[in-house]
């Protein structure tokens, strides 16, 4: 079974630039989570997808990120546009129940912003 | 409100010594306390949980974890370092469909 993938593994883009990152949660998966590490500092929670619905997207930093899950399937999550401090370590996170007892990590996408 | 403080950003031990990353956490409920794992250029892997049952959590790769709740500790031990453990370790408490995690631990394991 395929587990959380994440896409790009990288990514380096300039100041003003738009990003899009993907997630494809583990099939089945109704509750997807982004996740966000700063360099250096700890793990934050971005949001939270139960299928297509957003339940809580209260860790959203500001109205240049944009996180969508058309048809409760993967996610994408949209920097536009990018600033230096966006840059760090994006995770997402599936689980069929609610909560994070049989949650499943992504490898993670690294973003630098330049 | 809910919060974890992981003691020490690094740790360092020799190979064959006891591993200890210590975790406190602060929750007004009953917590879920989870340590994640990342090795280098690898995701976050899943060491072990405590979700109220038994206080001594076994996870994988001969890690434990002990939930005390008077010492609102959830400390993370491995009686012998392996090389292989050289990685960075996460502790966590689940609040309301969201995870709160420490700064983080890096874990060298020298020879």
């Amino acid at each position: 079974e395929a587990g959380v993938t994440q896409f790009p593994s990288h990514s380096v883009i300039e100041k003003g630039q738009t990003v899009t990152l993907r997630c494809d949660p583990i099939s089945g998966h109704d509750n997807l989570y982004w996740y966000r590490r700063v360099m250096g500092k700890e793990i934050k929670f971005l949001l939270h997808f139960v299928k297509e619905s957003k339940q809580d997207e209260s860790g959203m930093p500001n109205n240049r990120f944009l996180a969508e899950r058309t048809g409760g399937t993967y996610s994408t999550l949209k920097v536009q546009p990018a600033e230096l401090e966006d840059s760090g370590v994006y995770f997402c996170a599936s689980s069929q129940l609610r909560g994070h007892t049989e949650a499943f990590f992504g490898q993670g996408t690294r973003l630098t912003v330049v | 409100a809910q919060s974890v403080t992981q003691l020490g950003s690094h740790v360092s031990v020799s190979e064959g010594a006891l591993v200890l990353l210590r975790c406190n956490y602060s929750s007004s409920v009953p917590p879920y306390l989870f340590w994640y794992v990342q090795y280098p250029n690898q995701g976050l892997q899943l060491l072990l949980k405590y979700t109220s049952a038994a206080t001594l959590v076994k996870g994988i790769n001969g890690f434990e974890a002990e939930f005390k709740k008077s010492e609102t500790s959830f400390h993370l031990t491995k009686p012998s370092a392996h090389m292989s453990d050289a990685a960075e370790y996460f502790c966590a408490v689940s609040g309301y469909n969201k995870l709160i995690f420490g700064a983080g631990t890096r874990l060298a394991v020298h020879p």
